[in-house]
């Protein structure tokens, strides 16, 4: 069965410096994709970024990037620059199909705090 | 404009009663879903709806009866609310995924926190 752990349920982390977020999965599929989300307090669930297993490039958006070790299973979210509104629970994903539908599996979350 | 929608954000209830929460997707997508975060945040599937079609079922008690009018509704019915029922449920939706390595992203609503007393 597949499995998404973050061994970190707690980071923090000064305003402007770099955090990473762990991650690491099992899955038998060499084709998935990989999503972090954010959950800010308001609890919305907003994507912050997402891997295609079959691509080596390391995705990217703005201060977001991940660290993709597809031999390893480790699926790292690196912040950089981090600002006051980072703040929040971090959760990685794995997506899965099944019987003709979709489901994410989540992991158990990182808890960010950034102080000022 | 909102793309998924819940009604109500928060629902407080006594054991032992039945509730609905209702759910809409104005985005034209095929697919909706239930997902439950416990008191630990942690986030967990509960079912998938395709064009009205049960697709996933997560070993849920069949207290929860999800039910799907036509393909932009999803509402979830609980019977005989228990105390372990607390929890934020959220409903998603997303196109139809066809290929394995087609990417169709999954738009969550804003979550219903359900507290039952």
């Amino acid at each position: 069965a597949q499995t998404v752990t973050q061994s970190q349920p707690e980071m923090s982390v000064q305003e402007a410096e770099t955090v990473t977020l762990s991650c690491t999965y099992d899955t038998s599929e060499s084709d998935y994709y990989l999503f972090w989300y954010k959950q800010p307090p308001s609890r919305q669930m907003i994507l912050v970024i997402r891997q295609e297993a079959y691509k080596q490039q390391n995705a990217t958006e703005n201060r977001f990037s991940v660290n993709f070790q597809k031999a390893a299973k480790s699926f790292s979210l690196k912040i950089s620059d981090s600002q006051l509104g980072d703040a929040a629970m971090y959760f990685c994903a794995y997506r899965i199909h099944q019987g003709g539908s979709e489901k994410l599996v989540f992991g158990k979350g990182t808890k960010l705090t950034v102080n000022p | 404009d909102t793309a998924v929608s819940q009604t109500p954000k928060y629902l407080v209830t006594q054991m032992g009663n039945d509730k609905s929460i209702k759910c809409e997707q104005n985005l034209g997508h095929d697919t909706m879903y239930w997902y439950k975060q416990d008191s630990k945040k942690f986030l967990k599937i509960m079912f998938s709806y395709n064009n009205k079609e049960l697709i996933i079922n997560e070993t849920v008690p069949n207290r929860f009866s999800p039910k799907s009018p036509d393909k932009a509704h999803l509402n979830l019915h609980i019977n005989s609310l228990e105390l372990g029922d607390s929890a934020v449920y959220f409903c998603a939706s997303s196109p139809k995924t066809l290929q394995l390595r087609a990417y169709n992203e999954q738009f969550f609503g804003p979550g219903t926190r359900l507290t039952v007393l």
